[in-house]
């Protein structure tokens, strides 16, 4: 099955600065590489999506990449502001006959420092 | 538009006990999700719903987890009996279709702690 690292785990950066968090899949079929923020205690929150056939997708301060040859996909998020302080996951979703449950990376917490 | 409901939203049981959690997908999404989801770790997929038929269950631990949606709409899932390590929240998520990279949208989840 599909597997995907996340790096860092952590990531501090200054108010107004760039943050980039990193992912790689295994699984060569996956096409559907979603972000998701979460709040301590909150639900999971779908923030940009790319699929295999979009090298990048940028909406406002969030960008992604996805780069299919060497299986890895990456999150830039520019002009950072408190309220982007939150843990954030990649997944991969693999097809097969309708079969898309999302694997996820184990999350980087991102803390803007003021 | 309404999102993913879920409830309850905490539950407390103890080892060996029965649980059931409920959720009620957006309207007219045909594809459910449950995820498992341990402290300080990402979601973990357990069974994939398209309308009433499983899609996937290859994760779930069938020995005491069990899932239905009957009506192709609400879900339930049910742990018996329980032990320690199922302590985690247990999300309930939602997209229009399957099989071709579809949003999905979480609801906010049931806490559940078992002693």
């Amino acid at each position: 099955g599909e597997n995907v690292e996340q790096h860092p785990s952590t990531l501090s950066v200054q108010e107004g600065d760039s943050a980039v968090i990193k992912c790689t899949y295994s699984d060569s079929a996956s096409n559907y590489f979603p972000w998701y923020k979460q709040e301590l205690g909150k639900r999971p929150q779908l923030i940009i999506d790319i699929r295999s056939n979009v090298g990048e997708k940028k909406d406002q301060r969030i960008a992604v990449t996805l780069n299919k040859t060497a299986k890895h996909f990456s999150l830039h998020i520019t002009e950072t502001q408190p309220e982007d302080s939150a843990v954030y996951f990649c997944a991969g979703g693999e097809p097969g006959g309708g079969a898309d449950g999302l694997t996820f990376g184990k999350g980087t917490h991102l803390i803007i420092q003021p | 538009e309404a999102g993913v409901a879920q409830s309850p939203r905490y539950k407390i049981i103890e080892k060996r006990q029965s649980v059931a959690f409920w959720c009620n997908p957006i309207s007219g999404h045909a594809t459910l999700y449950w995820y498992q989801q341990i402290l300080g770790q990402g979601p973990k997929l357990l069974i994939q719903f398209q309308n009433n038929g499983v899609v996937d269950d290859s994760q779930l631990p069938k020995d005491r987890f069990s899932a239905e949606r009957l009506k192709g709409v609400d879900s339930t899932l049910k742990i018996q009996p329980a032990k320690l390590e199922d302590s985690a929240v247990y999300l309930c998520a939602s997209s229009v279709l399957a099989g071709g990279g579809e949003a999905q949208y979480f609801g906010p989840g049931t806490r559940l702690t078992v002693t």
